[in-house]
């Protein structure tokens, strides 16, 4: 069964980093094909792909925050991460990891709030 | 990056309707278009992947279609359950793009 869970604080403040963590589990992001996905949503608005790691390492970002993202993986743990550096009130937004490639495996969502 | 421009952005309805939400590709996506439903609160259910294909445990009165660049959910017979926001994903390639979603509401 394949589950995934996001964690981090719940708020920041403006000019700060993001620092998620996506905790999975039924799959391996070190087998052929494996990929983690990082969504948002800001309130009563859409989705937003923002990154993609895979199984071998390739990393795919957003280009109109690419700058500003990293991803990363601790297969042995089976995580993934997400920074975004330099948060601003317009990043405030549900964030959502997800997994496709054996099915639809979201999290739950965890919102951030960015506010001074 | 591909656009995907959905419409309506927004549909008021009545239980029973044939509904149809369309996402138009900017370029040339292939099949690689997904539909999600999100309910208030919940994340996103994936309905249809490869554009007409019905995930697992999505009833039969969703389905899927693509004319040339334009990809269609269709949803007969609404039921109140059906009453969600309803987003459209292509993934053909990088960056993966999200149309900006439709709200049904029932009239």
């Amino acid at each position: 069964q394949v589950t995934l869970k996001e964690s981090g604080p719940g708020i920041l403040q403006p000019s700060q980093a993001l620092s998620l963590t996506c905790t999975f589990s039924g799959f391996s992001l070190s087998t052929y094909g494996m990929r983690v996905s990082w969504i948002r949503q800001p309130s009563g608005k859409g989705l937003e792909w923002l990154a993609t790691i895979d199984w071998d390492d390739d990393k795919y970002y957003n280009p109109s925050l690419k700058s500003r993202l990293t991803v990363s993986k601790d297969t042995s743990n089976n995580q993934a991460f997400l920074k975004i550096t330099s948060m601003d009130s317009a990043d405030t937004a549900t964030y959502y990891c997800a997994s496709w490639e054996l099915g639809d495996y979201w999290g739950q969502g965890v919102m951030v709030t960015v506010s001074s | 990056d591909i656009q995907m421009t959905q419409s309506p952005s927004s549909m008021s309805v009545s239980l029973g309707d044939t509904v149809t939400i369309t996402c138009r590709a900017s370029q040339d996506v292939g099949i690689y278009v997904n539909w999600f439903q999100q309910k208030p609160g919940k994340s996103p259910r994936r309905m249809i992947y490869r554009a007409t294909n019905l995930a697992d445990g999505v009833p039969s009165r969703f389905s899927g279609s693509r004319s040339g660049s334009d990809y269609s959910l269709t949803i007969s017979s609404l039921e109140s359950e059906d009453v969600a926001d309803y987003h459209c994903l292509q993934y053909d390639e990088y960056p993966h793009t999200f149309g900006a979603g439709t709200k049904l509401e029932l009239k």
